[in-house]
């Protein structure tokens, strides 16, 4: 399948901070999609961009489709210890969707 | 809650064996999705079905095979099982399955190979 690159792959935050990552492709996707997974759960999805430099908010969410449509980056304000969790960026090409390596999150208090 | 159902949430067998994975997707959904999420491979697509019909194919090994039925339940078949087939099987669920289309996840399957 199509090959992601998501940093950074983990990151400890403090409570307050704001937090930015982000998805290259060396392809082109018609659609770039930000999901969250908690444990033991299935990944739910937070944002979806559908064009090119499309800027969409969701909450505490914020994410972009570049100009290119070869990346994307997501920023969460203002963080939680309910923001912990892995947030995987996917591409989504017809009728799949290729997923990112995922980005932990870690919060401390 | 998603609305996408999967049976069994953990599942423990040996190598050699078969299993099979079920899903229901959401109601209205005509599209089901088959994910492999493992350590080391990530989240990985394996196959689609659209309103009973084979859509699209990812990476699935041809020991793996799945159908929809026309209830639009799917069933993920895992036969000769390896050790190396130990992951979290996600189904996924959208309206149409075209390009910008909600996909909506399950908690997935838990398969344990020993």
């Amino acid at each position: 399948g199509q090959q992601l690159n998501q940093s950074p792959q983990s990151m400890f935050i403090q409570e307050g901070e704001d937090v930015s990552m982000n998805c290259t492709s060396s392809s082109i996707f018609n659609t770039w999609l930000w999901y969250k997974q908690d444990p033991g759960e299935g990944p739910v999805l937070l944002i979806a961009l559908y064009k090119a430099g499309e800027l969409t908010s969701n909450g505490r969410l914020t994410a972009q489709f570049g100009i290119t449509r070869k990346d994307s980056f997501l920023n969460i304000s203002a963080s939680i210890p309910s923001d912990v969790g892995i947030y995987f960026c996917a591409g989504q090409e017809d009728y799949k969707l290729s997923f990112g390596a995922g980005t932990t999150v870690t919060v401390r208090a | 809650d998603s609305g996408v159902t999967q049976t069994p949430k953990h599942l423990i067998t040996a190598t050699g064996q078969r299993v099979t994975l079920r899903c229901s997707p959401r109601s209205g959904d005509l599209s089901v999705y088959w994910y492999q999420q493992s350590l080391d491979q990530g989240l990985q697509f394996l196959i689609q079905y659209y309103n009973g019909e084979e859509r699209a194919k990812g990476n699935i090994l041809e020991r793996f095979s799945a159908q929809q039925f026309p209830d639009l339940h799917s069933e993920l078949n895992l036969s000769s099982l390896e050790l190396g087939d130990s992951a979290l099987y996600f189904c996924a669920s959208s309206v149409s399955g075209n390009s910008g289309n909600t996909i909506y996840f399950g908690e997935g399957s838990w398969l344990t190979v020993v």
